[in-house]
């Protein structure tokens, strides 16, 4: 079972809007990551938010994490149509050494001109 | 620098065939990972090395999949007598530093459809 779930599962939203994914997430951990995968390619890697942080910023991106509520926000600001993808966030179990990376369904956003 | 590589892009096997997939991964990261991505899922964890060291692999499906990095650099993921529930992408990523505390960087993938 897959430890991340990001929701919505879908969210279409217009050129200029803004764009809220949420992951929660079961177990400890030591830090969270979100991840983008355009369609037929790999993923890469967005932003990195460690456990004892609470927000973070990366451009047009900015990531909240709440341990207590075991949850996750990734928020894109003034949307562009080349921001179309799959979302997914990763966590990193704590005391689980090997398998780290634990990745969610995703959420698929449509950025629609 | 190169990113992760993998080869080849694109694999079409006949049920019951063997396939080999390549991995390159960034030079010098420690940590390499494989995963298998269904259509529309997010990627599962199959295997991770540390070097050539292969600390887990409890995500492998079947002993059917086998995976290798002698050298603790370019990994192979194999797969024996393929089943048409083996089709999937499979995604190498590696990493500079031991686990899962950095950021993994993805190769592009290997679709693999199992006729």
């Amino acid at each position: 079972s897959q430890q991340g779930e990001e929701d919505p599962q879908a969210l279409s939203i217009q050129e200029g809007e803004n764009a809220t994914m949420n992951c929660s997430y079961k177990t400890s951990i030591n830090n969270l990551q979100w991840y983008r995968q355009n369609s037929g390619r790999g993923l890469v890697h967005l932003i990195l938010i460690r456990s004892n942080e609470r927000e973070k910023h990366s451009g047009r991106l900015r990531v909240t994490l709440d341990t207590s509520k075991k949850s996750s926000s990734l928020l894109i600001t003034a949307s562009r149509a080349a921001d179309t993808a799959s979302y997914f966030c990763a966590t990193d179990l704590r005391d689980n050494y090997g398998q780290n990376f634990v990745f969610g369904p995703g959420t698929r956003l449509s950025v629609l001109p | 620098g190169a990113g992760v590589s993998q080869s080849p892009r694109y694999k079409v096997a006949k049920r019951g065939q063997d396939v080999a997939l390549r991995c390159d991964p960034i030079s010098g990261h420690v940590s390499l990972f494989w995963y298998q991505q269904a259509l529309g899922q997010g990627p599962e964890f199959l295997t991770y090395f540390q070097n050539e060291a292969q600390l887990d692999k409890s995500g492998l499906p079947s002993d059917r999949f086998f995976a290798e990095r002698p050298e603790g650099s370019v990994s192979t993921l194999k797969i024996q007598r393929t089943q048409q529930e083996d089709s999937a992408v499979y995604l190498c990523a590696s990493s500079l530093v031991t686990g899962g505390t950095d950021t993994q960087y993805f190769g592009p993938g290997t679709r693999l459809t199992v006729l």
